[in-house]
């Protein structure tokens, strides 16, 4: 079963915008994370973030984390073209557990 | 160094035969991951190990499906008569270990397979 769930679906701007994605889950976690998948192949990790934490910044990414409204949220500032990918959160809320995966957010950035 | 890598790239099967699907961890990296993803939708998570060991194998979605995992390294996922269901991109992942998720996941590119 899916434990997130991103928030649009689909997303589509242009360059220089910026992207915001959200995620929602169900149960309490450890931890958060945010991977990019280009093409419907292998994951790309870009940020980790702690269920004691609210922000973290990574480059030209945010991402916030709100436990009580069990949701996070990724921000792609000033996007470009290459940014175009799917984007996926994904919560680990156990000890010795895997991750569980959302559906993702394709975004879609034109020139 | 290596990342992960999967073989087949691509796999194309007839309903009712059997698959094996490889996957070749980094090195040193203890926890592995298996994720399958259909057309347009999530990583839908398969089974995972710890070493050898696979603690959690409640993903497997049906007895078709075994995986294993020999010297703490390659892992290979079987899928007995296959049905056409079954075609998806299965994705492999390994981290350094597997405590609460704290390690990043790296991903192999993948095998897709097709069930004709």
């Amino acid at each position: 079963s899916q434990q997130g769930e991103e928030d649009p679906q689909a997303l589509s701007i242009q360059e220089g915008e910026n992207a915001t994605m959200n995620c929602s889950y169900k149960t309490s976690i450890n931890n958060l994370q945010w991977y990019r998948q280009n093409s419907g192949r292998g994951l790309v990790h870009l940020i980790l973030i702690r269920s004691n934490e609210r922000e973290k910044h990574s480059g030209r990414l945010r991402v916030t984390l709100d436990t009580s409204k069990k949701s996070s949220s990724l921000l792609i500032t000033a996007s470009r073209a290459a940014d175009t990918a799917s984007y996926f959160c994904a919560t680990a809320f156990g000890a010795g557990t895997a991750l569980i995966f959302g559906k993702g957010t394709t975004l879609s950035v034109s020139s | 160094g290596a990342g992960v890598s999967q073989s087949p790239s691509n796999k194309v099967t007839e309903k009712g035969k059997d698959v094996e699907l490889r996957c070749d961890p980094i090195s040193g990296h203890t926890a592995l991951y298996w994720y399958r993803q259909s057309l347009g939708q999530g990583l839908e998570f398969l089974i995972y190990f710890q070493g050898n060991s696979a603690p959690d194998k409640s993903g497997l979605p049906s007895d078709r499906f075994s995986a294993e995992r020999t010297g703490g390294s390659v892992s290979t996922l079987t899928i007995q008569r296959t049905q056409q269901e079954d075609s998806a991109v299965y994705l492999c992942a390994s981290s350094l270990d597997v405590q609460a998720g704290e390690n990043e996941q790296f991903f192999g590119p993948g095998t897709r397979l097709t069930v004709l």
